[in-house]
């Protein structure tokens, strides 16, 4: 299995523009998790998916943020307008069952500058 | 709400034992998983400790005390590829896993 494939590797765009991250997750896994990662903030959930159906998006910072899950292999996560302080790292992450024994697969992640 | 702590860095010598500790406050516990993080990559699942006790797996071991909401990851045998962070994150329901700020480990010759 290739793991879980994030796209592009690195962003960087222009304050306001419209950045769009996306993520295949692992064949035959029901979850679906996009975190973003700071130095200052860590590691920060932000929303995720069973069976591409959104459960949780309390962590999504604001209506700028948007992420979708059209079928099981594919999700996006997308900003609009983006802002300076979007700069970050996002994590895809996907995960077999609910529950933490199995671990969560990460993506490679996709570094995002915004200046 | 919830909280991790984790020592921000630990320094240990190639060869040796390192134990890095993890206190959590959570409103709902299922269980204490921990991640590496090299620079520049993807964190990547060590282990899982839902119950009290010690869970090896080769030179890692991981221990939970629920009753005193802390655990610690314990690796033996330090390698310099080992120099990463450590991440501890706690399972606090559905299918939420609330990440520490992590434990920066250098490993010196």
């Amino acid at each position: 299995d290739a793991g879980v494939i994030q796209s592009p590797r690195h962003e960087v765009t222009e304050m306001g523009q419209e950045v769009t991250l996306r993520c295949k997750p692992i064949s035959g896994h029901d979850y679906l998790f996009w975190y973003r990662q700071t130095m200052m903030r860590g590691l920060e959930l932000l929303i995720y998916f069973n069976n591409n159906v959104p459960i949780d998006d309390s962590g999504m910072p604001e209506d700028r943020f948007s992420a979708k899950m059209p079928n099981a292999s594919f999700s996006t996560l997308k900003i609009q307008p983006s802002e300076p302080r979007d700069s970050a790292v996002y994590f895809c992450a996907s995960s077999l069952i609910r529950g933490g024994n199995y671990g969560y697969t990460f993506g490679s992640g996709t570094r995002l500058t915004v200046v | 709400g919830q909280s991790l702590e984790q020592p921000s860095e630990v320094t240990a010598v190639e060869g040796a034992i390192v134990q890095m500790n993890c206190t959590y406050q959570t409103s709902g516990f299922y269980g204490l998983s921990w991640y590496q993080q090299h620079d520049g990559g993807a964190p990547t699942f060590l282990s899982y400790n839902a119950l009290d006790g010690l869970e090896e797996t080769g030179r890692f071991s991981s221990f939970l005390s629920r009753s005193d909401s802390y655990g610690y990851l314990l690796l033996q045998e330090l390698q310099m590829k080992d120099s990463a962070s450590y991440f501890c994150a706690v399972q606090t329901g559905a299918n939420n896993l609330f990440f520490g700020t992590g434990t920066r480990l250098t490993v010196i010759p």
